[in-house]
């Protein structure tokens, strides 16, 4: 079942912060990000094992709440580079793999 | 080194026709996944291999829809009379590791279909 993401889109000025949700209804152990820009393939940003961990690096980060089978993906003082489609994708116990709708971000100047 | 690539880039096929679409993984990569993206969504899911093993097929449309790596490395997605709703971005990905849980999954550029 795919996982739900909110919001569907968001528009940020450069410089200013975003979270992205993504929540299943299925028992998930691992959480996986990925961005992918308009004409090319996914690019990987994280995974997130169960164990509620918190993960970052340069200004994205992400938690993982296994409790409430969710996920969030922090982007903090948004860069023109950081434009793209965010997608949460989800391990349903090493079978298979579902990715969610999608998180339009645009970042203007 | 090289990523995963994937041949052709772009396919035109006329409605009725098969198509072969070809996916070469990371060498050593174990997991080799197929996705199907139309226009605006996020890849859906069709098919999961672990070596030459295809451990998960739910994600075929429908029984026109066949997917092979029978070595382990190099897969094939087969799509047999063609239709206009097959027309989409397929995507190839692999893994390192031989499950889906906590492996980062690598993308090749895609082979965009179009069915007239």
């Amino acid at each position: 079942q795919q996982p739900v993401q909110s919001p569907q889109a968001v528009i940020l000025r450069e410089g200013e912060d975003a979270v992205i949700n993504c929540s299943s209804s299925k028992a998930l152990y691992s959480v996986h990000w990925y961005r992918q820009k308009h004409g090319e393939a996914p690019v990987f940003l994280m995974i997130l094992l169960k164990g509620g961990e918190q993960k970052g690096h340069d200004k994205i980060s992400a938690s993982f709440n296994e409790k409430k089978q969710q996920s969030s993906l922090y982007l903090t003082a948004s860069q023109l580079s950081y434009s793209g489609t965010y997608f949460c994708g989800t391990d349903n116990y090493g079978q298979n793999f579902v990715f969610g709708p999608g998180t339009r971000l645009s970042v203007l100047p | 080194g090289a990523g995963v690539s994937q041949s052709p880039r772009y396919k035109v096929a006329k409605r009725g026709q098969d198509v072969a679409l070809r996916c070469d993984p990371i060498s050593g990569h174990v997991s080799l996944f197929w996705y199907q993206q139309a226009l605006g969504q996020g890849p859906e899911f069709l098919t999961y291999f672990q070596n030459e093993a295809q451990l998960d097929k739910s994600g075929l449309p429908s029984d026109r829809f066949f997917a092979e790596r029978p070595e382990g490395s190099v897969s094939t997605l087969k799509i047999q009379r063609t239709q206009q709703e097959d027309s989409a971005v397929y995507l190839c990905a692999s893994s390192l590791g031989g499950t889906t849980t906590g492996n980062e999954q690598f993308f090749g550029p895609g082979t965009r279909l179009t069915v007239l």
